[in-house]
């Protein structure tokens, strides 16, 4: 079955650094979404890549998909306090409804 | 966009009780999944619904767990004879219909077997 595999599982930084989060599918994705869940909430909605090299930028966080649509990454930039929580992949196959969580990387910002 | 809804937030019970758990999407997402979720964990894919039909049920669920949505509408996820491995929060999820749409997740139940 489709793995999505996420590194690193924990980062500490300090308030002003940067941040990347990694994620690899052991197949090829049609679709890859980013999920932020903040301590004691439910995952949040963060945004979505669908193309080839697509690249989306949402403030201070960048989002890539791989050229073969097999993995993506998220960087943050000079990360703040309220980045603090856990960022998860989640990715797609063609004609599937069900996407594959990784298990997610937790950010801890310390100022 | 009332948000989806989950009912209770937290159940504690014991070993070997029955329990049953509610959501209600929002309104108008014929789509709903339920996930279940561990400490340090993803969402674990559990079953999926598109309108009242049970679309996909993960092959790793055991039979003690059930889904229905027999409206359309709210779901309930029932998980009979409880064992202390089914302690997690448990997550429910809905979305509109058409490809690339996002997942709107409710806040979950936080399940604790005794």
């Amino acid at each position: 079955g489709q793995q999505v595999m996420q590194i690193p599982q924990y980062q500490h930084v300090q308030e002003g650094e940067d941040f990347t989060t990694y994620c690899n599918s052991s197949t090829t994705l049609s679709n890859i979404q980013w999920y932020k869940q903040r301590p004691g909430g439910h995952p949040v909605f963060l945004i979505q890549l669908v193309k080839s090299g697509e690249v989306k930028k949402q403030k201070r966080l960048t989002f890539q998909f791989g050229e073969a649509k097999k993995n993506s990454s998220l960087h943050i930039t000079a990360t703040q306090t309220t980045d603090v929580g856990t960022y998860f992949c989640a990715g797609l196959t063609g004609g599937s409804y069900i996407p594959t969580f990784g298990r997610g990387t937790s950010l801890i910002v310390h100022p | 966009d009332t948000g989806v809804s989950q009912d209770p937030r937290h159940k504690i019970t014991k070993r070997g009780q029955n329990v049953t758990f509610r959501c209600d999407p929002i309104s108008e997402h014929n789509r709903l999944y339920w996930y279940r979720q561990t400490l340090g964990q993803g969402p674990e894919f559990l079953t999926y619904f598109q309108n009242e039909a049970q679309l996909e049920k993960s092959r790793l669920l055991s039979d003690r767990f059930s889904a229905e949505r027999p409206k359309g509408s709210f779901s309930t996820l029932e998980i009979q004879r409880t064992e202390q491995g089914d302690s997690a929060m448990y997550l429910c999820a809905s979305r509109p219909d058409g490809i690339n749409q996002p997942q709107h997740f409710g806040d979950g139940t936080r399940l604790s077997i005794l």
